[in-house]
């Protein structure tokens, strides 16, 4: 099946500073990425739809000044969460969709940040 | 959005057959189901989909209901790496978003 890669896995920083989180599909071109965020006992929130070479749709609630989303290319989407503060330590998970919108989503091993 | 309910856990034994349901009444003739799942700190997994009839392959199995207000995933022989968090979801052609509902928690005991 296709690929989707994610860097870091794991981050930690200081509070106050800004975290860039790529999202590559390896095998695939992706027109449309997903970026998804997971608390701990939780289940996937979606946050916003990254769509190449357009600006990202956010999911209601979801800062998008805070959130950059950048999908310059067809295997990149990047996820930048500036100023970072505790409350933004999760698990964050990114897809990549294959064809059209009713065929399978293929999911990154997820990036956990967690900010001191 | 249509609706998926699951149960928010089950339990099974090692090598025997999991029948894993999922309620979807207000399913609309263009959603077709997916089922994906989760190990512990990975990411999503796509496990199968189909629209009306059942379907096969290497992990699973996916039974649909004649009315397709139900579904249940069947996995064959239960191991220990089937342990995870399973999704039943609902995905439209025209609609872009995989929103996850709860899951169900499966424990696999040896």
């Amino acid at each position: 099946g296709a690929v989707v890669s994610q860097h870091p896995s794991r981050v930690i920083c200081k509070s106050g500073t800004s975290v860039k989180i790529e999202c590559r599909s390896l095998d695939f071109q992706a027109t449309t990425m997903f970026w998804y965020r997971q608390f701990p006992k939780q289940s996937l929130m979606l946050m916003a739809t990254s769509n190449e070479g357009s600006k990202a749709t956010y999911e209601q609630g979801v800062e998008k000044d805070k959130f950059l989303i950048n999908h310059a290319s067809l295997t990149l989407s990047t996820l930048t969460v500036t100023s970072a503060h505790p409350e933004d330590s999760s698990f964050y998970i990114c897809s990549a969709r294959l064809g059209k919108p009713y065929n399978e989503q293929f999911f990154g091993p997820g990036t956990r940040l967690t900010v001191l | 959005d249509a609706k998926t309910t699951q149960p928010n856990s089950m339990e099974s034994n090692e090598e025997e057959p999991v029948h894993l349901p999922c309620n979807h009444s207000t399913i609309s003739g263009t959603d077709y189901i997916h089922w994906y799942r989760q190990l512990p700190s990975q990411g999503p997994e796509y496990v199968i989909h189909g629209l009306t009839s059942n379907v096969n392959n290497r992990m699973a199995s996916l039974a649909i209901a004649e009315d397709r207000k139900s579904s249940t995933l069947i996995l064959h022989r239960a191991t220990l790496r089937d342990a995870a968090v399973y999704y039943c979801i609902l995905m439209r052609a025209s609609y872009d978003k995989v929103i996850f509902g709860p899951g169900t928690s499966l424990s696999v005991i040896p």
